[in-house]
């Protein structure tokens, strides 16, 4: 069984610049969640899908950062103008009843410069 | 105050020995707790998950829960340098499907 798969694995951009990450949930699972970690602080959380819709959404920093799951498989998150302050590095992770993940992707690192 | 917090470390154990990471949370109504294990560059791991008071065993791992005191931590026998990582613990937000981490305790486990 494959697990979450993010895309790309690094990103380097310039502010201004847009950037878009993608995640790839485990095949049949609903719930998809995306974190960040921004260096030397704790992961954070972004938001929560179930299925297309967005259950939680409270973890968004502003609305430069724009999240989509169109039809219910791989999820999106863009940031469009990108910040300093948005580098990090961005997991997502997926789970099929609603509790917490045992499966991580492997992060997209983002460095804004 | 942070809504998880744990001792950063590094915790530095020599191999077989015990490490004891501690983790204490602010919202005294969360109900599940959880254990991640991360190594350098790789994503979180869950490890162990506990939701009631006592202890929970699995294999060399053991969690134990404190709602009263709000302190969670997690034992590792016989320690090994394979289990050199950054421990997380998180918590579940009550009222949502969120994980709220803290920052990790890096453990060293030295031959």
């Amino acid at each position: 069984e494959a697990g979450v798969t993010q895309f790309p694995s690094h990103s380097v951009i310039e502010k201004g610049q847009t950037v878009t990450l993608r995640c790839d949930p485990i095949s049949g699972h609903d719930n998809l969640y995306w974190y960040r970690r921004v260096m030397g602080k704790e992961i954070k959380f972004l938001l929560h899908f179930v299925k297309e819709s967005k259950q939680d959404e409270s973890g968004m920093p502003n609305n430069r950062f724009l999240a989509e799951r169109t039809g219910g498989t791989y999820s999106t998150l863009k940031v469009q103008p990108a910040e300093l302050e948005d580098s990090g590095v961005y997991f997502c992770a997926s789970s099929q009843d609603g509790r917490p993940s045992k499966y991580f992707g492997p992060g997209t690192r983002l460095t804004v410069t | 105050q942070k809504e998880v917090e744990q001792n950063s470390g590094p915790l530095s154990v020599p191999e077989g020995a015990i490490a004891s990471l501690n983790c204490t949370y602010s919202d005294r109504g969360s109900q599940s707790f959880f254990w991640y294990r991360q190594y350098s560059g790789k994503s979180p791991e869950l490890i162990m998950s506990i939701y009631s008071n006592g202890d929970k065993e699995d294999g060399r791992f053991t969690a134990q829960l404190n709602k009263a005191s709000q302190y969670v931590s997690l034992l590792i026998r016989d320690s090994q340098p394979s289990d050199s990582a950054t421990y997380l613990c998180a918590v579940n937000d009550r009222n949502t499907d969120k994980l709220i981490f803290g920052t990790g305790t890096r453990l060293q486990v030295f031959p």
